[in-house]
């Protein structure tokens, strides 16, 4: 069965450097997103893609953060300097189309030290 | 005010019994999901719905737009059903986002 696939599923980095967290969304899906889950909280949407730019963004998603899709498979999410409260659980998801059942990867846990 | 409440908070059921877990949103919405999420933190989707009612084995997910509730039901319980259980709602409107609720932990003890 196609599945979301994000590495690494762990990664620890030290405050102020850069992290890129990656993703490769199922074939033939158009829309992509990424979410993060603090520990012991509930899960917030971070942004979402579709064709080639943002197309959502919440107020979390601020200039320190940005995703790309380099190529045809993966999809990124960089935080440029990262903050001891940018720990937490990041998901990638994806869907065919807006309005339909969006598949998560198994997340990638960020530690800030 | 959370725009998705979920309860009970936390559940604790003997093998086999019967279990649900409510959703209630203050949203308008397009869509409502159920989700997964195992102790090694992956979630997974077990259902989309946006009206009416859907099976998947022993699972059963209900939805009444007109007051805004969801249910989630597990039917004969087994410890592996043991995990968080996730309401999401997508608003109505051009959004694409998911608005999460806090989670049901569920567990299912032999």
């Amino acid at each position: 069965e196609p599945e979301v696939t994000q590495t690494p599923s762990h990664q620890v980095t030290q405050m102020g450097q850069e992290v890129i967290l990656r993703c490769v969304p199922i074939s033939n899906h158009l829309y992509f997103y990424w979410y993060r889950q603090i520990l012991g909280q509930k899960v917030e949407f971070l942004v979402s893609f579709y064709n080639n730019e943002i197309s959502e963004k919440s107020e979390i998603f601020d200039d320190q953060f940005s995703v790309e899709r380099p190529d045809g498979s993966n999809f990124t999410l960089k935080i440029r300097s990262t903050k001891l409260e940018d720990s937490a659980m990041y998901f990638c998801a994806s869907s065919v189309q807006q309005n339909t059942e969006a598949f998560f990867g198994q997340g990638t846990r960020l530690t800030v030290v | 005010k959370n725009e998705v409440e979920q309860s009970p908070q936390n559940l604790t059921a003997q093998e086999g019994e019967f279990i649900t877990i409510n959703c209630s949103y203050s949203v308008g919405i397009s869509a409502l999901h159920w989700l997964q999420q195992h102790p090694g933190g992956g979630i997974v989707s077990l259902f989309m719905l946006s009206s009416g009612k859907k099976k998947h084995g022993r699972l059963i997910a209900t939805i009444n737009i007109q007051e805004k509730h969801s249910s989630l039901h597990i039917t004969a319980s087994h410890p592996r059903d043991s995990a968080v259980y996730i309401c999401a709602v997508k608003n109505g409107g051009a959004t694409n986002k998911l608005i999460f609720g806090t989670g049901t932990l569920l567990a299912v003890q032999p």
